[in-house]
């Protein structure tokens, strides 16, 4: 079983919507949560990260974790053509020294 | 702003070669990884450095592939020889301590023909 997984899409919604990218990881243990965006053909850029429990909201992007259910989530609100990238999600896990565990990420499109 | 920087961007080789790649991680970062990413896949971490010290090479080929961070700052990932299926993108990344977030190089795109 894969540490952490995420559906790998296309997920499309029309500009000025809410996206929502979700995340399962396989580990209690899992302690820190991270949201990446990786335009093509570029390196990911860290957009959020996350590691109690509730919601975190940084401008258009909230991160929702939920230790319990072992998922967590990034909503986009009000999406932009911009925002069409590739979303990772990485946990770390405490027992393995930290160590970061990616996703395959979700590709997402606004459609203008 | 920091940022990490990496060199070359791109690199064409042929197979059999060796080829290097360069790494300068944001001032003050202890911590610095080296990834492997091949296209629709997530990062794959190759090695990790604790200033300079490697703490994690587990998944790195290591009859083909070495790395050092002699000096705890910059780091060089080496091939030798490449083969057709190290074709992808390196990505050097570094973070203020192990466990917190990570900042990415440009990454250097490799095609071994």
């Amino acid at each position: 079983q894969k540490e952490v997984e995420q559906n790998s899409g296309p997920l499309s919604v029309p500009e000025g919507a809410i996206a929502s990218l979700n995340c399962t990881y396989s580990d209690r243990g899992s302690q820190s949560f991270f949201w990446y965006r990786q335009y093509s053909g570029k390196s990911p850029e860290l957009i959020m990260f996350i590691y109690s429990n509730g919601d975190k909201e940084d401008g258009r992007f909230t991160a929702q974790l939920n230790k319990a259910s072992q998922y967590v989530s990034l909503l986009i609100r009000d999406s932009q053509p911009s925002d069409s990238a590739t979303y990772l999600c990485a946990v770390t896990l405490f027992e393995s020294g930290n160590q970061f565990y990616f996703g395959t990420g979700t590709s997402l499109t606004v459609i203008p | 702003e920091a940022e990490v920087a990496q060199s070359p961007r791109y690199k064409i080789t042929e197979k059999s070669q060796a080829v290097a790649f360069w790494c300068d991680p944001i001032s003050g970062h202890a911590t610095l990884y080296w990834y492997r990413q091949i296209l629709g896949q997530g990062p794959e971490l190759l090695v990790q450095f604790q200033d300079e010290s490697v703490v994690d090479d587990s998944q790195l080929p290591k009859d083909r592939f070495s790395a050092e961070r002699l000096k705890g700052v910059d780091s060089t990932l080496k091939i030798q020889p490449a083969e057709l299926g190290d074709s992808a993108m390196y990505l050097c990344a570094s973070s203020f301590k192990r466990g917190v977030e990570q900042y990415f190089g440009p990454g250097t795109r490799l095609t071994v023909t």
